[in-house]
């Protein structure tokens, strides 16, 4: 079975800085990671995944994520947010061959002027 | 085109009562799934079809839970006997067939069990 940590409930920072927002898994096999977000009131919508080769995975609105085998980690990064990045972002994994993903319990980006 | 759908978007209901949920895939997605998603939590996936048959129903909690996809397009998540513990956002996602694809999540059903 896998699980996925995201140690920050909440993250607070100015805008133009830049974020970077944790996640670790667990694992007994390989996984596939991706990362989501959601906005209020909105379904999830995938930013970034990683199923094999590079490490360094780039995503949509200027976020990329890097996959550390031996840490178990999958940290996402933007190098400076904008006001329109408030929304909260979950972490997940899935074991290739099983469909399901197992989410982390989110980490609420608040993206101040 | 259009997303995936959900309906109704909330459902209160009366601890006892049955109720249904329905999701509208994506056109052409082969895979549909059920996830929970409690307050404050990430979602929680429940089960998954490949076209109209049930590959994985694993997460679903107990037997009060079932899920169909009788012409592998449509779905309807069926909570029997509801409880207040039921209470959660209710999420559909549909996908194309085969490993890593991206599941494209609809704006789910808010229930709420009194």
């Amino acid at each position: 079975a896998q699980s996925v940590t995201q140690l920050d409930s909440q993250v607070p920072v100015f805008e133009e800085a830049p974020v970077e927002l944790r996640c670790n898994y667990s694992s007994s096999v390989s996984v596939y990671l991706f990362w989501y977000v959601q906005y209020p009131n909105q379904g999830l919508q995938l930013l970034l995944k990683y199923l094999s080769g590079s490490t360094l995975v780039k995503g949509i609105n200027g976020f990329e994520a890097e996959f550390n085998k031996s840490q178990t980690s999958f940290h996402l990064r933007k190098p400076s947010v904008h006001i329109s990045d408030t929304a909260e972002y979950f972490c997940a994994v899935s074991a290739p061959g099983r469909r399901a993903l197992t989410f982390g319990s989110g980490t609420r980006l608040q993206v101040q002027p | 085109g259009a997303g995936v759908s959900q309906s109704p978007r909330y459902k209160v209901t009366k601890r006892g009562q049955d109720v249904a949920l329905r999701c509208d895939p994506i056109s052409g997605h082969v895979s549909l799934y059920w996830y929970r998603q409690a307050l404050g939590q990430g979602p929680e996936f429940l089960t998954y079809f490949n076209y109209e048959a049930q590959q994985d129903k694993s997460g679903l909690p107990n037997d009060r839970f079932s899920a169909e996809r009788p012409e592998g397009s449509i779905s309807t998540l069926t909570i029997q006997r509801t409880e207040q513990r039921d209470s959660a956002m209710y999420r559909c996602a549909s996908s194309l067939v085969g490993v890593g694809n991206e599941q494209f999540f609809g704006p789910g059903t808010r229930l709420t069990v009194l």
